[in-house]
């Protein structure tokens, strides 16, 4: 079966960085993304990793590596509103486009 | 439209009852997912449409849900003879067709079953 890995709940206070770690195991992967998802709301996209290394979007970071199995999500510069659950998903199968998701990491920033 | 919109944003319905929840996706984007998500968790893959096809629906349950999106538009997903386990939040999501993986996901319709 396929499974992703991401710790349940992350504190940081305001202006710090934090780093949320995904491990995956799947039959296949043809690439990991991440959603972000505040109470009561939708899962909201923030980025998506196809290949190794760093992509970069404003205070945002994603990194994979495929040899690892590995991802993270870098916030930068916390603000309260990042105050969230954070989901990584793999699509997992070529051609199969619906997304296999983690069960999240809550992420909550403290003044 | 100008994003995913869902309807009913509720649902409660007897046990055994029949529910039919629909989604609208954003109006350029050919596929369109069904997810199902639990309080605390990711959404779960229920089943997707390119347009009006639908090319995998390995992640239904069971024989009581089915889907359809007949002029690949507007879909529908029906849970008959619900039951209590049933209960939950069913999200719709739309991506453009071309390779893009940005998912847009809807508000979602959060169903309980009595």
């Amino acid at each position: 079966g396929q499974s992703l890995e991401q710790p349940s709940e992350v504190t940081a206070v305001e202006g710090a960085i934090v780093q949320i770690n995904c491990t995956y195991q799947t039959s296949g992967f043809y690439g990991l993304s991440w959603y972000q998802q505040h109470d009561g709301g939708a899962p909201t996209f923030l980025s998506y990793n196809a290949l190794d290394g760093l992509e970069e979007t404003g205070r945002f970071s994603s990194f994979l590596s495929r040899s690892d199995s590995y991802g993270y999500l870098l916030l930068q510069e916390l603000q309260m509103k990042d105050s969230a659950s954070y989901f990584c998903a793999v699509r997992d199968k070529k051609g199969r486009r619906a997304l296999t998701f983690g069960s999240g990491t809550r992420l909550q920033v403290q003044p | 439209g100008a994003g995913v919109s869902q309807s009913p944003r509720y649902k409660v319905t007897k046990r055994g009852q029949d529910v039919t929840l629909r989604c609208d996706p954003i109006s350029s984007h050919a596929t369109l997912y069904w997810y199902q998500q639990a309080l605390g968790q990711g959404p779960e893959f229920l089943t997707y449409f390119n347009y009006e096809a639908q090319p995998d629906k390995s992640g239904l349950p069971s024989d009581r849900f089915s889907a359809e999106r007949p002029e690949g538009s507007i879909s529908t997903l029906t849970i008959q003879r619900t039951e209590q386990r049933d209960s939950a939040m069913y999200r719709c999501a739309s991506s453009l067709k071309t390779g893009k993986e940005t998912q847009y996901f809807g508000p979602g319709t959060r169903l309980l079953v009595l």
